[in-house]
């Protein structure tokens, strides 16, 4: 079975701060791990996604995200928050490259103070 | 590439009526469709998985004479709200997988509003 927490619900950063949006997973088998972000009334956009190649993986818009077996972590960060960040996030895990079945953390809404 | 739209994006219906969400894969063929929902301020949760031609495989606890999924294309996947009441009412949202890769990367839909009266 696999499972994803994200730690925090909400985070708010002053605008050209760094972000750090928290997701710890948990997985039977080698996991593939996403991100994706949600602004109001708007599908799922994939900001970036680790599928056992690099540990740190570059995503859209600035943001990245290092995967931790060790820690069973996959945290977002962004060296500067921009006003457009502000969204709801999702970590995402999905257990191996051929399985098509995700479970979706509880989200993280991320503002950005002016 | 690897755009998925919906329609419609919002749609408001009297209870006890029928609504028809369709999911289309615009640039790309997709075997296998997915349905999810999301209430406010919730995560994403999956209703149901399609594959193209076949029936589709139900979440523990999704009534499937409730919401009627037809995936009779590799480009088009259609979620059937049937006897639509008010805590149906929500955001619905479909993803594809792209067919023969082997990545298991889905492809997400804007979503769809529905509100029954």
């Amino acid at each position: 079975a696999q499972s994803v927490t994200q730690l925090d619900s909400h985070v708010s950063v002053s605008e050209g701060t760094p972000v750090l949006l928290r997701c710890n997973y948990s997985s039977s088998y080698s996991p593939s791990l996403f991100w994706y972000v949600q602004h109001p009334n708007k599908g799922l956009q994939l900001l970036l996604k680790y599928t056992s190649a690099a540990t740190l993986v570059k995503g859209i818009n600035g943001f990245e995200a290092e995967f931790k077996k060790s820690e069973t972590s996959f945290h977002l960060t962004k060296p500067s928050a921009h006003m457009s960040d502000a969204a709801e996030y999702f970590c995402v895990v999905s257990e191996g490259a051929g399985s098509y079945q995700l479970t979706f953390g509880k989200g993280t809404k991320l503002s950005v103070i002016p | 590439g690897a755009v998925v739209s919906q329609h419609p994006s919002w749609v408001i219906c009297k209870s006890g009526t029928s609504v028809k969400i369709e999911c289309r894969s615009l640039d790309f063929q997709a075997t296998t469709m997915f349905w999810y929902r999301q209430f406010p301020k919730q995560s994403l949760m999956l209703m149901a998985t399609s594959n193209e031609g076949s029936k589709a495989t139900y979440e523990q606890g999704v009534e499937k004479d409730k919401f009627l999924i037809n995936h009779a294309s590799l480009t088009l996947s259609t979620l059937t709200v049937t006897s639509a009441h008010p805590e149906d009412s929500s955001f619905y949202i479909c993803s594809a997988s792209r067919s023969g890769t082997s990545t298991n990367e889905q492809f997400f839909g804007p979503g769809t509003r529905l509100t029954v009266l």
